[in-house]
């Protein structure tokens, strides 16, 4: 069956434009995460939906950031007036539910902030 | 607040040595305990995982064993092989969420 898919797989981005990142989790999983993945370092938690609720959103580094996912499903990520600092890896990951345990990951949008 | 602590590489291992990997943890509570796997070119893959204390996780000849005592989750395999090579994470989640907490990572290479 398919995974959790992310588009695009690359942005690049001049520093002060918008970006949006999408990602399709596997069908009918709960719940949804973004994090986001400095070169070299772990990926570290930016926020989480329970179906179309965002139930936590501390991990996001300012408001510049924002993430919505209306019907429960697909989520986007909105990165606004772009910094060098953003360039990372965007990660997306669904599990079925609460306390699942296990999240599956997207390969990941790599955006390069210029 | 929680974190995870793992031990710095890259390992550089000839084929069929024993790996050690090891993890250390911070978390109130009780987390349950992970290690994904990163192939080169490829995204996080769950390797092994264990939800309560004693707990033996193992997978792919891999294992991992929840020591509460010394909040340890050291990953181990007997002989590794040139397709083991990747960067191996050390992760904890737990709380009202179950976000993941990540170690930084460490670079395995195994050499023929």
């Amino acid at each position: 069956g398919a995974g959790v898919s992310q588009s695009p797989r690359y942005k690049v981005a001049k520093r002060g434009q918008d970006v949006a990142l999408r990602c399709d989790p596997i069908s009918g999983h709960v719940s949804l995460f973004w994090y986001q993945q400095a070169l070299g370092q772990g990926p570290e938690f930016l926020t989480y939906f329970q179906n179309e609720a965002q139930l936590d959103k501390s991990g996001l580094p300012s408001d510049r950031f924002f993430a919505e996912r209306p019907e429960g499903s697909v989520s986007t990520l909105k990165i606004q007036r772009t910094q060098q600092e953003d360039s990372a890896v965007y990660l997306c990951a669904s599990s079925v539910g609460r306390s699942s345990g296990v999240q599956y990951f997207g390969p990941g949008t790599r955006l390069t902030v210029t | 607040g929680d974190s995870v602590t793992q031990m710095e590489g890259p390992v550089t291992l000839s084929e069929e040595a024993f790996l050690t990997i090891n993890c250390t943890y911070t978390a109130t509570g009780y987390p349950s305990l992970f290690w994904y796997v990163q192939y080169p070119g490829e995204g996080l893959q769950l390797l092994l995982k264990a939800t309560k204390a004693d707990d033996k996780g193992s997978n792919k000849g891999f294992e991992a064993t929840y020591r509460k005592e010394t909040t340890s989750f050291h990953l181990e395999k007997g002989s590794v092989q040139v397709s083991d090579s990747a960067v191996y994470f050390c992760a904890l989640s737990g709380g009202n969420t179950d976000k993941l907490i990540f170690g930084t990572g460490t670079r395995l290479q195994v050499f023929p």
